[in-house]
């Protein structure tokens, strides 16, 4: 069956640093990748989309991989401050269909 | 910036009694979205709707889950006769276009239903 792994564990890191989110998906090959954000009790929040046919997409202080081979999304950013602190969702397209599908999300916590 | 409402934030109800989550998509879109949310768990696609018809469901919507365009601007999820596992939080979401290419989703804040 198809499935998206994002680490369930909290990332901790300073203010300043640049924060990694992983997004691995197994038994698909999406189109597209998208990333979220999402703040206790509210939406999600669209962030990038990335295409299959792009390494790598940016936008102010995120950026975004995208690894076919790996199956592999990473998500960074840099300068983090304490206001990214928030949980990070990957949502590939599911294969034939165009709804997005979410991962369980990645906790991200910047520390001052 | 246009938003997604929904209504109400919270709606606490009794098992077995029906209830409607509402929605007000963004006025210019065309295709709308439900997915829920239970606590600590993943977002969870439900239905999605565009031209008056559900375009694509999940295994999670079954038969006592049914959805409505009403009028020119609300969407309305109904869940006929709740469980207790149905308590999450429920969010509607709306995009311009289907084609997910170009047309990342806008979510609401959400309702948490709460049955009891």
């Amino acid at each position: 069956s198809q499935k998206i792994e994002q680490n369930s564990e909290a990332l901790n890191i300073q203010e300043g640093k640049t924060a990694t989110l992983t997004c691995n998906y197994t038994n698909y090959s999406p189109a597209y990748l998208q990333w979220y954000r999402q703040d206790p009790g509210r939406g999600p929040v669209f962030l990038l989309l990335i295409r299959e046919n792009e390494k790598e997409k940016r936008k102010e202080r995120l950026k975004v991989t995208f690894d076919t081979t790996l199956k592999q999304s990473l998500f960074h950013i840099t300068a983090s401050q304490p206001a990214d602190s928030a949980t990070y969702l990957c949502a590939p397209r599911s294969g034939g269909s165009y709804i997005p599908t979410f991962g369980r999300g990645t906790s991200l916590i910047v520390h001052p | 910036e246009p938003e997604v409402t929904q209504t109400p934030s919270h709606q606490v109800t009794q098992m077995g009694q029906e209830v409607i989550l509402r929605c007000v998509p963004i006025s210019n879109h065309l295709y709308f979205y439900w997915y829920r949310q239970i606590l600590g768990q993943k977002v969870e696609f439900l239905v999605s709707f565009y031209n008056n018809e559900i375009s694509e469901k999940s295994e999670i919507f079954d038969d006592q889950f049914s959805v409505e365009r009403p009028d020119g601007s609300n969407f309305t999820l109904k869940i006929r006769s709740t469980k207790l596992e149905d308590s999450a939080m429920y969010f509607c979401a709306s995009s311009p276009r289907g084609d997910g290419d170009n047309s990342p989703l806008h979510f609401g804040n959400g309702t948490r239903l709460t049955v009891t």
